[in-house]
């Protein structure tokens, strides 16, 4: 099944922007990328996905490469209450139990004011 | 965006004592739910998919006769944990999801703990 590949943390500035990277080079045609974060004590919340294209919304911006084999999480101006584990993860929404969400250990982002 | 709530926050009990979880989809209707399970300082770890009407399906090493799932609506489902032990006690989160190519929308989780 395909797996993806983030650093184990991250630090960023305030008010500067962040660009989390993700690693997925087995990715299959049909595995849309999904980006979660969980703040401490939480319930993850979902930031973002995409298939193919970049997706924008109100929380952040989603870079996918082109030949899909990664991407990049980019939050435009970080805040304290960014401060998170995010999780980049593949799903396959018609694969049945293989399209179910599986969390790896994702990337713990420190926000310095 | 959608809201899924989770109830008990919080509940601490003894050793052998039954504990039910409710998780429910408060504005939208869920055609899945899940059940994910967190202990500290590890991510979360699938434990079962639960549609409204048919049997949860289990994660393998989620032991079916002790995590009893009952999904009796498209916006409630409950995790039971039977005669729970110390090893129980973990932080349990649940899904639910509107559509296959949708996001997840998680609950709050609650705090387990097994005395």
């Amino acid at each position: 099944d395909a797996k993806t590949t983030q650093p184990n943390s991250m630090e960023s500035n305030e008010e500067e922007p962040v660009h989390l990277p993700c690693n997925h080079s087995t990715i299959s045609g049909t595995d849309y990328i999904h980006w979660y974060r969980q703040l401490p004590s939480q319930g993850p919340e979902y930031v973002i996905h995409g298939l193919t294209s970049n997706v924008n919304n109100r929380m952040a911006s989603l870079a996918i490469a082109e030949d899909r084999k990664s991407s990049t999480l980019i939050l435009h101006r970080a805040t304290l209450r960014d401060a998170a584990v995010y999780y980049c993860i593949l799903r396959d929404p018609y694969g049945g139990s293989q399209g179910n969400l599986i969390f790896g250990k994702g990337t713990k982002l420190s926000v310095k004011p | 965006g959608a809201v899924v709530s989770q109830h008990p926050s919080r509940v601490i009990c003894k050793s052998g004592t039954s504990v039910k979880i409710e998780c429910r989809s408060l504005d939208f209707q869920a055609t899945t739910m899940f059940w994910y399970r967190q202990f500290p300082k590890q991510s979360l770890m699938l434990m079962a998919t639960s549609n409204e009407g048919s049997k949860a399906t289990y994660e393998q090493g989620v032991e079916k006769d002790k995590f009893l799932i009952n999904h009796a609506s498209l916006t409630l489902s409950t995790l039971t944990v039977t005669s729970a032990h110390p090893e129980d006690s973990s932080f349990y989160i649940c899904s639910a999801e509107k559509g296959v190519t949708d996001e997840q929308f998680f609950g709050p989780g609650t705090r387990l703990t097994v005395l």
